[in-house]
């Protein structure tokens, strides 16, 4: 089976910058999304990594390491419209993606 | 720019009571997923489509049935409703290749009593 970890809450302030951990153990691997999901609505895609490193898009980065099974989301310039659940989900095969359990973000003013 | 669209957005079903839940997407996406979210537990998958005329199960498929007879739409079903199948389900499409990611519906909000 999958096993995706990630902290199930975190709160910092507006203007701020936060890390959201996701670590993975997974019987293959064939990159790693993540996908932010506002409450009562879709998830909706953030960033994709498959090879190790850092891809940034604006205030969002995300970082892969495959050889520890692990990545991070930084959100940067933290804004009130950021508090949201942050999924983490792997693909480990050509279809299908098994998701983390989402890390709700608080951004307080 | 639909996307995604599932129907019903909410319902309120007895125990044993059946009921399909469709999802149409208009992206000409080859792959189609139905998801199921509870609280503390993430997105779970309950069956997926690889194409036209395929199905597949997924992680948690007891007491759903699925059918796509065309591309563009997948439907789940619920035969016989149970309490422990109230969630929030989500439908999903992807093109076939492996770095796009899955787009979402709104979601439809199912409570059986």
């Amino acid at each position: 089976g999958q096993n995706i970890d990630q902290p199930t809450e975190m709160t910092a302030t507006e203007g701020a910058i936060v890390q959201i951990n996701c670590t993975y153990q997974t019987s293959g691997f064939n990159g790693l999304f993540w996908y932010q999901q506002h409450a009562g609505e879709a998830p909706t895609f953030l960033s994709y990594n498959v090879l190790d490193g850092l891809e940034e898009k604006g205030r969002f980065s995300s970082f892969l390491s495959r050889s520890k099974g692990y990545s991070y989301l930084l959100l940067k310039e933290l804004q009130m419209k950021d508090s949201a659940s942050y999924l983490c989900a792997v693909r480990d095969g050509d279809y299908k993606l098994s998701f983390g359990a989402g890390t709700t973000v608080t951004v307080r003013a | 720019n639909a996307g995604v669209t599932q129907t019903p957005k909410f319902r309120v079903l007895k125990t044993g009571q059946s009921m399909t839940l469709l999802c149409a997407q208009d992206m000409n996406h080859e792959y189609m997923y139905w998801y199921r979210q509870d609280p503390g537990m993430g997105l779970r998958l309950i069956h997926y489509s690889v194409g036209e005329g395929t199905t597949a199960k997924g992680e948690v498929p007891d007491g759903y049935n699925v059918s796509r007879l065309k591309k563009q739409n997948f439907l789940l079903g619920l035969e016989s409703a149970a309490p422990s199948q109230t969630s929030v389900y989500f439908c999903a499409s992807s093109p076939g290749q492996t770095s796009q990611p899955q787009h979402f519906g709104d979601g439809t909000r199912l409570s059986i009593l």
